[in-house]
């Protein structure tokens, strides 16, 4: 147990829609980062929020758009969905960005149909 | 090629063997990572590593600089310890994000 929790759990998309997804970290984690992972891949690095601010982006379009709010929860937000958007998204909080381990949310399996 | 790379991809092993899953990375780092991911997704933190070894049970992480090279080893391995193991590098260019490697699905049959 993380304590970091995301929602929804499975959600089913079409092409062109909009999709928000949430994370709440634990009390304390200034830091949330978000990631994709693929079927069968590794993880890749979306974005990071570091107290309410982006501080860094990975190869990501700026369709994939995100908020950090001071009760320590997050959004995912995906505008204009494509098929290739079907992945597993992760949360993972931390009290420090560059130092500390890690805690990673159980994930949304979004499918784009 | 990727910065991350894993080896062997999947490995199946009996119950109680000895267990090796390697990492090599190309970047500096500040930090390398391994990580446990079970069906459904959820990924749990097993070591955080900069420098030399790390011991948690019967898990062993090893990490040499020089040659940009982790490995974790499982002594003793149970079916409980079938899950996809991950290697994530905290690079010193980048320190706001993790790399990861692509996983090393590993399956300890009774």
């Amino acid at each position: 147990e993380t304590g970091v929790t995301q929602s929804p759990t499975h959600l089913i998309k079409t092409r062109g829609q909009q999709v928000t997804l949430r994370c709440s970290s634990q009390s304390g984690h200034n830091t949330v980062s978000w990631y994709q992972q693929a079927l069968g891949q590794g993880p890749q690095f979306i974005f990071q929020y570091y107290r309410e601010e982006e501080n860094g982006r990975g190869n990501f379009p700026p369709r994939f758009s995100g908020l950090q709010f001071p009760n320590y929860s997050s959004e995912l937000n995906v505008n204009a969905l494509e098929l290739d958007d079907s992945a597993l998204y992760l949360c993972a909080s931390s009290w420090d960005f560059s130092t500390d381990t890690q805690y990673f949310g159980p994930g949304t399996r979004l499918t784009v149909l | 090629k990727n910065e991350v790379e894993q080896s062997p991809q999947n490995l199946t092993a009996q119950e109680g063997e000895f267990i090796t899953i390697n990492c090599s990375y190309s970047v500096g780092i500040s930090a390398l990572h391994w990580l446990q991911q079970h069906p459904g997704g959820g990924i749990v933190s097993l070591f955080m590593l900069s420098s030399g070894k790390k011991k948690h049970g019967r898990l062993i992480a090893t990490i040499n600089i020089q040659e940009k090279h982790s490995s974790l080893h499982i002594t003793a391995s149970h079916p409980r310890d079938s899950a996809v193991y991950i290697c994530a590098v905290r690079s010193v260019q980048g320190a706001q994000k993790l790399v990861f490697g692509q996983g090393t699905r590993l399956t300890i049959n009774p």
